[in-house]
């Protein structure tokens, strides 16, 4: 069965290191999306992505970046990760269509 | 900007029925979600309406859109234990296949 999953599922690292987290779509969707969820504000956008080669900022792209180099992956890193960077994130994506397939969540800590 | 609002928390006896609500600001907004997080997963696409409906209903989910005052609202009929869960209004424009989510309400269902 077709999937989107996502690793590692939980993540503690220290303040100034580089984090990439993983999300992997077997779908074959143009669309991938990165989301991050924190207690009094939903799901928050972070990137986005339409198609290969293709990335967008999202509402709080600040402190990271994505890379588009095939139809399938979608990775976030953090270049160098704080600790208001702590949250739990989440990848989806979609194909041409407005519904939205979400990944299981990563609960990332900055320490 | 695009701003999307829910209450907090709701709490229901088992049997009967949950009514969560969303307003939203965008008038442009085409198509509108709810969404439903259970505990340690991702979000999973319950409904959705198209901005001329008014109604939509889909077995024990009943939508209502009321496009002059932008409320949304999602009722649960005969609500059970296993609908304990967060449940996020969500919106998008015909523009972009981004989604711009509510903080998400807290369902609570009492045996």
């Amino acid at each position: 069965d077709a999937e989107i999953t996502q690793s590692p599922r939980h993540k503690i690292t220290e303040t100034g290191r580089q984090v990439t987290l993983a999300c992997h779509q077997t779908w074959n969707h143009n669309n991938m999306f990165w989301y991050r969820q924190d207690l009094g504000h939903g799901l928050r956008l972070i990137h986005y992505s339409y198609g290969v080669h293709d990335t967008n900022k999202g509402e709080v792209s600040d402190g990271y970046s994505v890379s588009r180099s095939n139809t399938e992956d979608l990775p976030l890193t953090l270049e160098s990760a704080a600790s208001s960077q702590t949250s739990v994130y989440f990848c989806a994506s979609s194909h041409d269509t407005y519904e939205q397939y979400f990944g299981p969540g990563t609960r990332l800590t900055v320490t | 900007g695009e701003d999307v609002e829910q209450s907090l928390f709701l709490s229901v006896r088992e049997g009967d029925s949950s009514v969560i609500n969303c307003t939203y600001t965008d008038s442009s907004s085409t198509y509108l979600y709810w969404y439903k997080q259970e505990p340690g997963a991702g979000l999973q696409l319950l409904t959705y309406i198209f901005s001329n409906m008014d109604m939509k209903q889909d077995q024990r989910l009943t939508v209502l859109l009321n496009k002059k005052d932008k409320h949304l609202s999602l009722r649960i009929a005969d609500t059970q234990t296993g609908d304990s869960a967060i449940y996020f209004c969500a919106e998008s424009t015909d523009s972009s296949y981004k989604l711009i989510f509510g903080s998400g309400t807290r369902l609570l269902v009492r045996p």
